[in-house]
Parts: structure tokens; C-alpha cells; sequence
């Protein structure tokens, strides 16, 4: 079965500084990776997604990701996080038919 | 360009209760997914629908949870006899298909509280 695990429940940084919320996965194929933002009151929004291919995505707002498969880890960094960047963010694995599994969760609080 | 909207936003209800969520998936989409976000979790995957049929509703938590989409489009999440542990957001999102690849799009979700 597959599962996703976002180790950081809460990560507070300060503005201007550098981010990384890890994700690790498991699956048995080769997966569809994918992270979302979810401000309050707001859905789900994608930030970016890996199918195949150059293991280092970049996706909007200046996020980027990297998978990689021997740490079965697909990673989410911005170089400088802005005020704006204070969200949820979820790492998910889509699985058949596009159902897919979400990790609980990074809460990121940004200081100015 | 409307988004996946969903209705009501918020839903307050006493234990027991019929209760009705409805989605309205981006036009075009054969693929609509319903997940349930309880607090502190991350979205859990109920049940999706290719076009009018239930494709896999291996998701839905017991047999008083039951979701329609009739003409391919609008669905409709149906809660029987509603209990305190339903409470939770529940999220929409359709899709263009149902490839593991194929981008989901989320609404807003509806928030359910059950008294």
C-alpha cells in the first residue's frame, strides 16, 4: 500500500530565509509525486508534480522539489520564503486511477 | 474559468442527521473525487466517479456514507444518521481523467460539524 510521511508537523522560518519540508513515500512502482498549498479557508492548490524524467521540478511561487528514488524522498525548497508562503503544505503520491495519498501535513509560519 | 465549487461551505447538524454535500466538478472533467480532511490530517481518499458510475468507492468509511453524480457532472456526497466522528472537511476535486498523472483540482471543501 502506498503512503507518504511528512516528518515536520510545524517549521517556522524567517522571511528572507531558506525552506525545506521533506516527504518520504513509499510505493511500489514508480510514483506520481505531488505537493499542494492549502491556506485557510482555501483548497488544495498544486505546486508542482513529478512524473519521470529530470528528478529536480520546479513549480510556481519559486518552489522547487527533487526527487530521489534510493531515499524514496521528493523534498520541497524555495531560497527565500516570503510572508505570503504562511501555509499547509501536503506531499501526496497518486496511486491508481489518481487516488491519491497525502502525508498530515507541514505547517509552515514564516517571521518577518 | 469557474474552479470546483462546492455547497454549503460550512454545515452544522445534529447527531443523527441526513446530510447533503454537493460538488460542481470544472466543466469537462470525467474524473471527480471526493477525500475527507479531519483536523491535523492530511486529505483521505473516499470515493471517484469516471463519468456517472462509481468507479471505486473503497474509500467511504461504512455504509451510511453514499455519493451520486447521475449526469456526469454535479455529485452529490450523501451521510445517513450522521455521528460526531464525521466531522471533518470534506474535498472535492475532478480531474481531466483518471491517470495517476493527470492534475487534480480541489474546491474549497465543505466543513461538517456534527453537535
Amino acid at each position: 500500500a502506498q503512503s507518504v510521511t511528512q516528518p515536520d508537523i510545524h517549521i517556522t522560518v524567517s522571511e528572507g530565509a531558506s525552506l525545506e519540508l521533506r516527504c518520504n513515500y513509499s510505493y511500489g512502482a514508480t510514483p506520481y509525486l505531488f505537493w499542494y498549498v492549502q491556506s485557510p479557508g482555501q483548497g488544495l492548490q498544486l505546486l508542482l508534480k513529478y512524473f519521470s524524467g529530470d528528478t529536480l521540478v520546479q513549480g510556481i511561487k519559486g518552489f522547487e522539489a527533487e526527487f530521489k528514488r534510493s531515499q524514496s524522498s521528493f523534498n520541497l525548497r524555495k531560497p527565500s520564503v516570503h510572508w505570503s508562503d504562511a501555509a499547509e503544505y501536503f506531499c501526496a503520491v497518486g496511486g491508481d486511477a489518481g487516488k491519491s495519498t497525502f502525508g498530515d501535513g507541514t505547517t509552515l509560519t514564516v517571521k518577518p | 474559468g469557474a474552479g470546483v465549487s462546492q455547497t454549503p461551505s460550512n454545515k452544522v447538524t445534529e447527531k443523527g442527521k441526513y446530510v447533503e454535500l454537493r460538488c460542481d466538478p470544472i466543466s469537462g472533467h470525467t474524473a471527480l473525487y471526493w477525500y475527507r480532511q479531519s483536523l491535523g490530517q492530511g486529505p483521505e481518499f473516499l470515493i471517484y466517479f469516471q463519468g456517472t458510475g462509481a468507479a471505486d468507492d473503497s474509500g467511504l468509511p461504512n455504509d451510511r456514507f453514499f455519493a451520486v453524480r447521475p449526469e456526469g457532472s454535479v455529485s452529490t456526497l450523501k451521510i445517513q444518521r450522521t455521528e460526531r466522528g464525521d466531522s471533518a472537511v470534506y474535498l472535492c476535486a475532478s480531474s481531466p481523467g483518471t491517470s495517476g498523472y493527470n492534475e487534480q483540482f480541489f474546491g474549497p471543501g465543505t466543513r461538517l460539524t456534527v453537535l
